[in-house]
């Protein structure tokens, strides 16, 4: 079983649609996550953070839910501009502050 | 601001040349990683170096060897490469490595490095 795991997609959603992704963990030990975006062929970007408390920034907002072991994003009112790979990273402390990359979960807004 | 530059952005092999790629960051972090990512696929990491000084291996690293070479540049090696080594390659850094430290260091990439070893 792989650390971190995610639905790979494609997720094909119509401008305005609000669309959710889980991304689980394995290791109860993992201590900080985050959601990185990644547009097709270019570097990976740091979209959010996710606090125990979730936290929000505009139109996207991100859970953890340390339980059940899974963090969530939540892109509401889709853009076009929101088209790209959806990265969950796990940082574990007993994986010497190493990230664990999800694969990937694809989105496309269309209009 | 530069960030985190990757040099070269493309590459093509035969099989059995070698080649080393750069990487040099101007925030100065303390940690450097490479990665692989094949289509389709995640982030694999090969090498890291938790501070100058220091290399570990990651989770694919046979095939590949690396070099901090001070504090801004970390350098990845391919000594024979195989037609399994092509990939996109990121270079990324972060502040600090260690989960005591706050461990919610952001990392940032390089633009990559596209090889093909044919």
């Amino acid at each position: 079983r792989k650390e971190v795991e995610q639905d790979p997609g494609p997720f094909n959603v119509p401008e305005g649609a609000t669309v959710a992704f889980n991304c689980t963990y394995s290791n109860s030990a993992s201590q900080s996550f985050f959601w990185y975006r990644q547009d097709c062929r270019k570097e990976p970007k740091l979209l959010m953070s996710v606090y125990s408390s979730g936290n929000e920034d505009g139109r996207f907002t991100a859970q953890l839910n340390r339980a059940s072991q899974y963090i969530s994003l939540l892109i509401r009112d889709s853009k076009l501009s929101d088209s790209a790979t959806y990265l969950c990273v796990v940082i574990s402390n007993t994986n010497a502050g190493k990230s664990t990359f999800g694969d990937g979960t694809t989105l496309t807004v269309k209009p | 601001n530069a960030g985190v530059t990757q040099t070269p952005k493309f590459q093509v092999l035969k099989t059995g040349q070698s080649m080393t790629l750069q990487c040099a960051q101007d925030m100065n972090h303390n940690s450097m990683y490479w990665y692989r990512q094949d289509p389709g696929m995640g982030l694999r990491l090969i090498y890291y170096s938790a501070s100058e000084g220091t290399t570990d291996k990651g989770e694919v690293p046979n095939g590949y060897n690396v070099s901090r070479l001070n504090k801004r540049e970390f350098s990845l090696r391919l000594e024979s490469a195989a037609p399994s080594q092509t990939s996109v390659y990121f270079c990324a850094s972060r502040r600090d490595y260690t989960v005591a430290s706050g461990g919610g260091d952001t990392q940032y990439f390089g633009p990559g490095t596209r090889l093909t070893v044919l």
